[in-house]
């Protein structure tokens, strides 16, 4: 399974665009792209899931560019609701094996 | 919705104790997991599961073992409970082919003391 890294914390304001990044230099070809929120006191929840290009939801867009080697969640206009962790996921979907990092987590301020 | 069921949100057991840690899911997935989180650690994977009495150890097995007799149902369990293993308890659930869209149960904080 891919190591990913992703920085440990951000900040943003309420109504701002957050792009969260991460890396994945050793990302296999049948991988795919998975990211999870995690609020306080909860199990994490699956967001979106790519596996090249561009991948966008009620939720979120997932950028990848063409290597592969990194990808950017992005979330639009966030709000308070919106602060949590960010988890960035490699893995083959058929194999069921999931490894978590140490994830981003993200503070909306006021 | 899918939903996955843990027992407990809130256990206490001594040191020393057996602990079983009850997991269900409700939509028929093969795979299913055990997660310990603690502060700065991040998710560690404890053990998964890929079908019926079929298990894998993750990254910190030592101290856990699990049992899954039935598919909708995951067991964990904590032979001789020590104060190293509180901490959240997170089950987790996949379809086979969907694996990487896992759904996730509340959690049980396990303190033990």
């Amino acid at each position: 399974l891919a190591k990913t890294t992703q920085p440990i914390s951000m900040d943003s304001y309420e109504g701002q665009e957050v792009n969260i990044t991460c890396s994945h230099n050793n990302i296999a070809t049948n991988d795919y792209i998975t990211w999870y929120q995690q609020f306080p006191s909860q199990g994490p929840r699956f967001i979106i899931q790519g596996y090249k290009t561009k991948v966008t939801n009620e939720v979120a867009s997932l950028f990848i560019p063409a290597d592969r080697k990194s990808s950017t969640l992005s979330l639009p206009r966030v709000s308070l609701s919106d602060t949590a962790v960010y988890y960035c996921l490699v893995g083959v979907s058929n194999t069921g094996k999931l490894i978590f990092g140490q994830g981003t987590t993200l503070q909306v301020k006021p | 919705d899918v939903k996955v069921t843990q027992s407990s949100r809130y256990l206490v057991k001594r040191t020393g104790e057996k602990v079983f840690l009850e997991c269900v899911q409700d939509m028929d997935h093969e795979n299913m997991f055990w997660y310990r989180q603690d502060p700065g650690l991040g998710l560690r994977l404890i053990y998964f599961s890929y079908d019926v009495k079929m298990k894998e150890k993750g990254d910190i097995p030592e101290g856990y073992s699990v049992s899954r007799e039935k598919k909708e149902r995951f067991s964990l369990i904590l032979e001789s409970a020590s104060t190293n293993q509180t901490s959240m308890y997170l089950c987790a659930s996949s379809l086979k082919g969907r694996g990487t869209e896992a759904f996730f149960g509340q959690g049980t904080r396990l303190t033990v003391v």
